[in-house]
């Protein structure tokens, strides 16, 4: 079965850090683009990283940017993200997704259940 | 790229044709896809490169396209499609979702 399972979420102060896993499995992780994307409480998706296949290119969402670093591992068939200078606006639930090839237009066809994130003090 | 979606929400009832509109501040081929989205799970994907139908997605779910408007349909709608429904760009980064439509039962 094709699974995506993210893990790493949890309660942190502001200006905190953290790191969020996704793990894949029933494909081989090396040969898809993976994302990040993340769901405020009661509010809508917004994407905040891009790693290609490799790993050796990125994207970032401008509210994110420079604070978030996306890596990957694909011998251990696992995705990244590490988040610093945290703030309360990055309270979320924050999703993993795999990207589809292009002849389906790169759309997310497979999704993580999410692990949420919260910062407060 | 902005997507403007509409309507915010909608009320129909089971059997309705409802649709949803998703409107592209530029040019975005067909690098456009739809998800559904019930409360507290992940999106699913419905439909890729704007009218393209996911495999396993009911036949009842259809996308088009003109230009920078795209539109959902659902042509008969079921107790299980009351949910929230997003577009999303995937033409050039950042990439961006629609504010989301939300699909309640009248």
């Amino acid at each position: 079965e094709v699974q995506l399972v993210e893990s790493g979420g949890g309660l942190v102060q502001p200006g905190g850090s953290l790191r969020l896993s996704c793990a894949a499995s029933g494909f081989t992780l090396s040969t898809y683009d993976m994302n990040w994307v993340r769901q405020a409480p009661g509010k809508g998706l917004e994407w905040v990283s891009y790693i290609s296949d490799s790993g050796r290119t990125t994207y970032y969402g401008d509210s994110v940017k420079g604070r978030v670093t996306v890596s990957r591992d694909n011998a251990k068939n696992s995705l990244y993200l590490e988040m610093n200078s945290l703030r309360a606006e990055d309270t979320a639930v924050y999703y993993c997704a795999r990207e589809a090839p292009p002849s389906m237009r790169d759309a997310f066809d497979v999704w993580g259940q999410g692990t949420m994130v919260t910062v407060s003090s | 790229i902005q997507l403007t979606q509409s309507p915010s929400s909608l009320s129909a009832s089971v059997g309705d044709r409802v649709t949803i509109t998703c409107r592209a501040s530029q040019g975005i081929s067909t690098y456009l896809a739809w998800y559904q989205q019930k409360p507290g799970n992940a999106p699913k994907l419905l439909i890729y490169a704007a009218s393209t139908l996911q495999s396993g997605v009911p036949s009842r779910f259809s996308g088009s396209e003109s230009g920078t408007d795209f539109t959902l349909t659902i042509s008969s709608l079921q107790p299980e499609d009351f949910a929230t429904y997003y577009c999303q760009q995937i033409k050039s980064f950042p990439y961006t979702f629609g504010q989301g439509t939300k699909l309640e039962i009248e």
